[in-house]
Order: structure tokens, then sequence, then C-alpha cells
């Protein structure tokens, strides 16, 4: 059964400073992996779909690698704003199934000092 | 851009009482899903929908649960007679594919409230 971990569950940085967040799963047959931003009391909000196949993702300032023999996907923020302050999470499909539900992680808290 | 849409924001009803959780979805999408998260828990997954029917359903999703898409715009989660521990935050998401290849869009949510 797929589980997925999120580490570290909180993070506190100064304005500027670049970051990773990090994702791993149990089970490295995977479709791809997905990060979202959750702001307070808010919905989920894509930002960007890693394939199986793929190594990295780029979207802006954000950067998604993933190594689907290791059992891991992280984030990278570069030079952070106040802006980036929400929860990350991290979800795989849940492989074979009748359809791909996701299988969330727990997320990662960031909080961006101005 | 286009979204996925949710009514209402927020329900606060009556435990025993039904509820009914509107979604309106990407309108090219075929693959529809409601999702929830537990205040300090993880979002789990209820049940997926594609081609007029359940594809898949977790074990939260038991007989007091149902989905429908009336026409071909929404798609609703009905809880028949709500009880405490349904009080949680309720995702809507669509997709194009079964998530092979292109992610899951979701809603900003509903939050149910049972009292």
């Amino acid at each position: 059964k797929q589980e997925v971990t999120q580490i570290p569950a909180a993070l506190s940085v100064p304005e500027g400073e670049n970051l990773v967040l990090n994702c791993s799963f149990t089970d490295s047959a995977i479709y791809n992996l997905q990060w979202f931003r959750q702001d307070p009391g808010k919905g989920l909000t894509s930002l960007l779909l890693i394939q199986s196949s793929q190594r990295e993702q780029t979207s802006g300032r954000l950067n998604a690698s993933l190594d689907k023999s290791s059992g891991r996907s992280t984030l990278y923020i570069a030079a952070s704003q106040p802006g980036d302050s929400a929860t990350y999470l991290c979800a795989v499909p849940n492989y074979g199934g009748a359809t791909n539900k996701l299988i969330f992680g727990t997320g990662t808290l960031l909080a961006v000092q101005p | 851009e286009p979204e996925v849409t949710q009514t209402p924001s927020h329900q606060v009803t009556q435990m025993g009482q039904e509820v009914i959780l509107r979604c309106v979805p990407i309108s090219n999408h075929l693959y529809f899903y409601w999702y929830r998260q537990i205040l300090g828990q993880k979002v789990e997954f209820l049940v997926s929908f594609y081609n007029n029917e359940i594809s898949e359903k977790s074990e939260i999703f038991d007989d007091q649960f149902s989905v429908e898409r009336p026409d071909g715009s929404n798609f609703t989660l009905k809880i028949r007679s709500t009880k405490l521990e349904d009080s949680a935050m309720y995702f809507c998401a669509s997709s194009e594919d079964r998530g092979l290849n292109q992610p899951q869009h979701f809603g900003d949510g509903t939050r149910l409230s049972i009292l």
C-alpha cells in the first residue's frame, strides 16, 4: 500500500532564502507525482506534475525533482517571498487502480518571514 | 484559466440532516473525484466517477454517501444522514485523463460543519 510522507512538517525561513521541501513514497511504481499548494482554508492549487520518466520539472521559481528508484521528490523554491507562505502537499496517483486516486502526504507548512 | 467551482463554500448542518455539496468540474474533463480533509489530517480520497458511474470508492464512502452527475455540468456529493465525524473540508476534483499524464484540478472546497 502506497504511503506518502513529507518532511519537515513545518519550516520557517527569512525572505530571499532558497529552500527545499521533501516528499517520500514507499512504492516506486508511480505514474507521476504532483505538487500542490494549499492556502489556509482554501483549496489545492496544482503547482507541478512530474512524470515518472522525468527527472525535473520547472515552473518559474519552482523546481521539482523526482528520483523514482529511491522513492523521493523534492520541491525547490528559489528566492522565497512572503507570498509563498502556505502548506505544500505532494501526491501520487494510486498505481494500477480502477482510477488513479491521489494519495497525499501530510504536507509541509511553510512560513516565509519578511 | 478554467477552474473547478464548488458551492457552498461553507455549510452548517444539524446532525442527522441531509446535505448536498455541489461542484462544477472543468468542462472538457471526463474524470471526477471527491476528497475530504478533516482538520489537521491528510487529504483522503472518497470516490471517483467516470462515464456516469462510480469507478472506485474508499472505505469511507459507505451507504450514507452518494454521487450524481444530474446534467452535463454539475457533480454532486450527497450525505444522507450526517454525523459529527463528517465535519471536514470536502474537495471536488476533475481531470482530462485517468491521471497518467494530466493533473487533477481541485476546487476551493466546501467546509462542512455538523452540529
